[in-house]
């Protein structure tokens, strides 16, 4: 079954960086993904996408602060200069013949 | 620029149907796959349903299979989500949102619409 891992809760201070994990399920680890970025009272904002060799490809606008790197099954998306705006929910994405699925999302604080 | 707008949504009693409606601007909307996701209010994001450009490749997830059916007019740049049988767990906000990979049905998503709410309630 495919599926993603994320912790609930992350938090860092500004000007800091924070490095947010996202697990896929066994059997799945060189699926790619997608990270978004949702802050309080928006849609969804896309990231990037990242594959399983840490490669990325990031959406329009998207600051150097934000980068990708994969380890095995395990996505990561890293912010650094952290910024009073970063603080928001992150949600990483992936995808398999006919199913689409989203992990339960990490809120980030910035404090 | 370009832009997923989504309309449609509103109040609806148990038992009832809305239909959603996605405009695509500033890309050629024919060639992408576009797709539903919802968001429960204080909940994570769920994918719901996914269309291909060539409407030969659609996807529904279990929760809303035989009560949703998704449609797309590339000679309008628009699609819908037609709901029926609508439940109260079926509140949520409406997302359209693109696949990033031309021809593939499901995908990352790298475009997302403002979203529609749609609150089931008597």
């Amino acid at each position: 079954q495919l599926v993603l891992t994320q912790s609930p809760s992350a938090s860092a201070s500004l000007g800091a960086s924070v490095k947010l994990t996202c697990t896929l399920s066994s059997g799945h680890s060189s699926f790619a993904i997608a990270w978004h970025q949702q802050q309080p009272e928006k849609g969804p904002r896309y990231l990037m996408k990242l594959y399983s060799d840490g490669s990325h490809t990031k959406g329009d606008g998207i600051p150097d602060r934000f980068s990708g790197s994969s380890s095995g099954a395990e996505r990561y998306l890293t912010i650094s200069s952290l910024q009073s705006e970063d603080e928001a929910d992150y949600y990483c994405q992936t995808w398999g013949t006919g199913i689409l699925v989203f992990g339960g999302g990490t809120k980030l604080t910035v404090l | 620029e370009v832009h997923l707008v989504e309309s449609g949504g509103g109040l609806v009693k148990p038992g009832g149907s809305l239909r959603l409606s996605c405009s695509a601007s500033g890309f050629t909307f024919s060639s992408f796959s576009i797709n539903w996701v919802r968001q429960a209010p204080g909940e994570g994001l769920e994918w719901v349903s996914s269309i291909n450009s060539d409407i030969n490749d659609i996807y529904y997830a279990d929760s809303v299979k035989g009560r949703f059916t998704i449609s797309r007019d590339n000679g309008k740049n628009s699609m819908s989500l037609q709901m029926n049988s609508l439940r109260a767990e079926d509140t949520a906000v409406y997302y359209c949102a693109r696949v990033h990979t031309v021809g593939a049905a499901l995908g990352a998503f790298d475009l997302w619409g403002q979203g529609t709410m749609v609150t089931v309630s008597s």
